[in-house]
C-alpha cells in the first residue's frame, strides 16, 4: 500500500543552522514526490517536486531535497534556515499504478532566533 | 492572477445539520482537488475532479459526504448531517490537469474550517 512518513512532529533549529526535514514513502512504481509549506493562517504552498532526473531537487525559498531511491526518501534540506521558515512542513507522494496522492502528518519547524 | 479561494472561511454548526463548502480553482485549471486537515493530522485526500467528474471518490469518509462541480470552475463538498468527527479544516486545490499528470503542482486554498457543536 501506497504511505508516506514524517517521523517527526517538530523539529527545533537554530537559525543560521541547516536543517533537515525527514521523508520517507512506500509505493508500487514509480513514486512522484512533492513538500509542500503551510505558515500560521494561510493554506499550503508548493515547495518543490521530484518527478525524474537529477536526484537533487532544487525548491522555493532556498529549499531543496534529494531523492534517494535505495533508502526511499525524500528528506527537505536548507543550508542555513530563517526564523521566518517556522511552519509546517508536509510531505506528499503519488503513485501512477495506485493513482492517489497521499500526505504524511507533516512537520513543524521551530527556527530559533 | 487569483488564486484559489474558498467560501466560508469558517463555519460553525450545529450537530446533524447539514453544510455545503465552495471552492473556486484558478482559471484554466480543469483538475480540482478536496482535502481534509484535522487536529494532528496530515492532509487526507477526499476527491478529485478532472473537469466536472470526479474519477476518485473513494476518499469520501462517508455517505453523508458528496461534492460535485459545474462548468469544469465551481466545486461545492457537502456534508450531510454533520458530527463532531467532522470538525476539520477542508482545504481546495487545483492543478492545470488530472492525477494522470500529477506532476502538475497543486495550488491551494486558503481552506475552510469547520466547526460542528
Amino acid at each position: 500500500a501506497q504511505s508516506v512518513a514524517q517521523p517527526e512532529d517538530q523539529v527545533n533549529v537554530a537559525e543560521g543552522n541547516p536543517l533537515t526535514v525527514k521523508c520517507t514513502y512506500s509505493v508500487s512504481g514509480n513514486p512522484y514526490l512533492f513538500w509542500y509549506v503551510q505558515y500560521p493562517n494561510r493554506g499550503l504552498q508548493f515547495l518543490l517536486k521530484y518527478i525524474t532526473g537529477d536526484n537533487l531537487v532544487k525548491g522555493s525559498y532556498g529549499f531543496e531535497a534529494e531523492f534517494n531511491k535505495s533508502q526511499t526518501s525524500f528528506h527537505l534540506k536548507k543550508p542555513s534556515a530563517l526564523v521566518s521558515d517556522s511552519a509546517l512542513y508536509f510531505c506528499a507522494v503519488f503513485s501512477n499504478r495506485d493513482d492517489k496522492i497521499i500526505f504524511g502528518k507533516g512537520t513543524r519547524l521551530h527556527i530559533l532566533p | 492572477g487569483a488564486g484559489v479561494s474558498q467560501s466560508p472561511s469558517n463555519k460553525v454548526t450545529e450537530k446533524g445539520k447539514d453544510v455545503e463548502l465552495r471552492c473556486d480553482p484558478i482559471s484554466g485549471h480543469t483538475a480540482l482537488y478536496w482535502y481534509r486537515q484535522s487536529l494532528g493530522q496530515g492532509l487526507e485526500f477526499l476527491i478529485y475532479f478532472q473537469g466536472n467528474s470526479a474519477p476518485d471518490k473513494s476518499g469520501l469518509p462517508s455517505d453523508r459526504f458528496s461534492a460535485e462541480r459545474t462548468g469544469g470552475s465551481v466545486s461545492t463538498l457537502t456534508i450531510q448531517r454533520t458530527q463532531q468527527e467532522d470538525s476539520a479544516v477542508y482545504l481546495c486545490a487545483s492543478s492545470l490537469s488530472s492525477l494522470a499528470g500529477a506532476t502538475d503542482t497543486q495550488y491551494f486554498g486558503p481552506g475552510t474550517r469547520l466547526t460542528v457543536l
